[in-house]
């Protein structure tokens, strides 16, 4: 059972444009984790958020937790080439070890 | 500080063969996680061990069996291999499980012919 739910599942756009990944779930996460898998690599954590109506900058990447916990983007503004990967959202709850993923949304940057 | 490292990265086998994938968590970590990562079907989450105890464990069929050493190693073990477990197999470390960050290593890359 996928609960969370990643769009799009494609995405590739021009050098210097904006996107934004969504990641959406009807239950309630106590966090979540943002990770980018580069080709030959494993994923690599970007950020977690963990209060509700959360945001979170790096860079040029922007993280927002929803304000019920339930879902979370990641806006990404003037996209370069080096943004290319697979990006993964991963919930997290409570007394539960086990993460909740998402299936990834694949990124393709054109310069 | 080195990473979370993964051997072999690359591995053929036949159908019906068994295999020993292993991982070196970073120090101190005490929790490693094995993942199946295929194009289809996304990161599917085999198992976790703690302190050498498998505390929990994803859906997939006894053939897929893990091991966690004192020194917080870890061994994954695939029995009588079929074509479908051709996949990359990740290993993830972090200080106590419980959801906290994983740290992954590069994966093995499994291939069944």
């Amino acid at each position: 059972t996928q609960l969370l739910e990643q769009s799009p599942q494609f995405l590739s756009i021009q050098e210097g444009e904006n996107l934004t990944v969504y990641c959406n779930s009807s239950s309630v996460f106590s966090s979540l984790q943002w990770y980018r898998q580069e080709p030959g690599e494993g994923p690599v954590l970007l950020v977690t958020v963990v209060t509700g109506g959360e945001v979170k900058k790096l860079k040029r990447l922007t993280f927002q937790f929803g304000d019920a916990r339930k879902d979370s983007s990641l806006h990404i503004t003037a996209a370069q080439p080096g943004d290319t990967g697979l990006y993964l959202c991963a919930g997290a709850k409570r007394n539960n070890y086990q993460l909740i993923w998402g299936a990834g949304t694949k990124l393709i940057i054109k310069p | 500080k080195a990473g979370v490292t993964q051997t072999p990265r690359y591995l053929i086998k036949t159908r019906g063969q068994q295999v020993t994938l292993s991982c070196s968590p970073i120090s101190g970590h005490r929790s490693v996680s094995w993942y199946q990562q295929t194009p289809g079907q996304g990161l599917q989450f085999l198992f976790e061990y703690f302190s050498e105890t498998q505390r929990n464990k994803g859906n997939f069929p006894g053939r897929f069996s893990g091991r966690q050493f004192s020194n917080s190693r870890s061994e994954m073990n695939v029995s009588t291999l079929e074509l479908g477990d051709s996949a990359l197999y990740l290993c993830a470390s972090s200080f106590t499980g419980d959801n906290s960050p994983l740290h992954f290593g590069n994966g093995t890359r499994l291939t069944v012919t």
